[in-house]
């Protein structure tokens, strides 16, 4: 089964266009994140949700907007997209308690032409 | 601000043991992890190991913690050519609150096995 999914797994659109990603984890966690992996591999966090609350916001444009409609979801809206947003943006869920590890989803693979 | 060092490149035999280093800066982290990209693929969860910890072996992989040098390693036993990927060390610094933790990745380094 699952553990964090997340779709699209491909996503190629046109500048300008306004697009969605969705994840969903299914591990009962608290918290949930987004982070971005730019064409040379670096990492870097975006926002985390803990129970529907945005905890961490990094500098990231105000085009993204992430939504959390309950703590097994969090989505990652984009407006406006730009060519420097194409990456892979990955999901990722911690129980958020004792423990920090964070399971990754698959990773959804955005090319803005 | 934190910063996590590792070196892009190794290249091994296939059967030897891989070594992949990592610096980091930061003494308050508390976990330190190892994650494995593969080609196209997402990223999987190695292993982890508690500040508090000089070593952690599961199976073929043995992480090794100098918390005074700021130093981690993972070494890979008998590599073999399904390990070729990129490898991520990461550290769990910032408690953002509320159950959130800021993980920093370092930039990968990319093993290539050689039959």
């Amino acid at each position: 089964d699952t553990a964090v999914s997340q779709t699209p797994k491909y996503l190629v659109t046109q500048m300008g266009n306004d697009k969605s990603i969705k994840c969903e984890q299914n591990l009962g966690h608290d918290t949930m994140y987004w982070y971005k992996q730019d064409s040379k591999k670096f990492l870097k966090i975006m926002f985390s949700y803990n129970n529907k609350e945005l905890i961490i916001n990094e500098t990231v444009p105000n085009r993204f907007s992430p939504k959390s409609p309950d703590k097994a979801h969090l989505n990652l809206h984009i407006n406006s997209l730009e060519l420097g947003d194409s990456a892979v943006y990955f999901c990722a869920s911690s129980k958020g308690r004792e423990k920090e590890t964070q399971y990754f989803g698959p990773g959804t693979r955005l090319l803005v032409l | 601000g934190e910063d996590v060092e590792q070196s892009l490149f190794l290249s091994v035999r296939e059967g030897d043991s891989s070594v992949i280093n990592c610096t980091y800066t930061d003494s308050s982290s508390t976990y330190l992890y190892w994650y494995k990209q593969e080609p196209g693929a997402g990223l999987q969860l190695l292993t982890y190991i508690f500040s508090n910890m000089d070593m952690k072996q599961d199976q073929r992989l043995t992480v090794l913690l100098n918390k005074k040098d700021k130093h981690l390693s993972l070494r890979i036993a008998d590599t073999q050519t399904g390990d070729s990927a990129i490898y991520f060390c990461a550290e769990s610094d910032s408690y953002s609150g509320a159950g959130s933790y800021q993980l920093t990745f370092g930039k990968g380094t990319k093993l290539s096995v050689i039959p």
